[in-house]
């Protein structure tokens, strides 16, 4: 079983397409997290969430926006997309918020290319 | 600066030898660092935490920490063609924080 699993594993469209990206996890994890990783492998935070909380927002335009319908579930939504969109974004889970060693686990990875 | 720094290499060494990755960080009040290692394609995977100053062993990896200096480093011992990745490092906040930031990682290759 797929510890942290995201839909679709790639993603092809047009500049000013709207699609979304669903991540679910079944560790039993309490916040749920998505990164984005350009073409230079930079990972960077864009939103987490704490039992459907957002917790975190990064600067990251208001075209994205995430929704969590429960603890398990972090789907996000881009609406307009642009060329410097194109990226891997993951989804990652982990335990609860308290303690030093939030390890994170990763989904497999979203390919979005925009045309 | 940056938050978390990592030289992006590429790093190559013969295998059988140490590979040695560093990375410094900007935020003394970071608690928490780690290395994660990501394939081509692939989702990054958790190699070691540390969080004390001093040496961290976990078979061929060690970690090293040393909080005064704003440095954490990772050797990897006995290197094998397997190991070619790239290594992020990546660095927690203090216990309110909630974010890993990473680090833009260093891509290793390993020789045979």
């Amino acid at each position: 079983d797929t510890a942290v699993s995201q839909t679709p594993k790639y993603l092809v469209t047009q500049m000013g397409n709207d699609k979304s990206i669903k991540c679910e996890q079944n560790l039993g994890h309490d916040t749920m997290y998505w990164y984005k990783q350009d073409s230079k492998k930079f990972l960077k935070i864009m939103f987490s969430y704490n039992n459907k909380e957002l917790i975190i927002n990064e600067t990251v335009p208001n075209r994205f926006s995430p929704k969590s319908p429960d603890k398990a579930h972090l789907n996000l939504h881009i609406n307009s997309l642009e060329l410097g969109d194109s990226a891997v974004y993951f989804c990652a889970s982990s335990p609860s918020r308290t303690g030093l060693n939030r390890e994170l686990f990763f989904g497999e990875g979203s390919r979005l290319t925009v045309l | 600066q940056k938050e978390v720094e990592q030289n992006s290499g590429p790093l190559s060494v013969p295998e059988g030898a140490i590979a040695s990755l560093n990375c410094t960080y900007s935020d003394r009040g970071s608690q928490s660092f780690f290395w994660y290692r990501q394939y081509s394609g692939k989702s990054p995977e958790l190699i070691m935490f540390i969080y004390s100053n001093g040496d961290k062993e976990d078979g061929r990896f060690t970690a090293q920490l040393n909080k005064a200096s704003q440095y954490v480093s990772l050797l990897i011992r006995d290197s094998q063609p397997s190991d070619s990745a790239t290594y992020l490092c990546a660095v927690n906040g203090d216990q309110g924080a909630q974010k890993l930031v990473f680090g833009q990682g260093t891509r290793l290759t390993i020789n045979p």
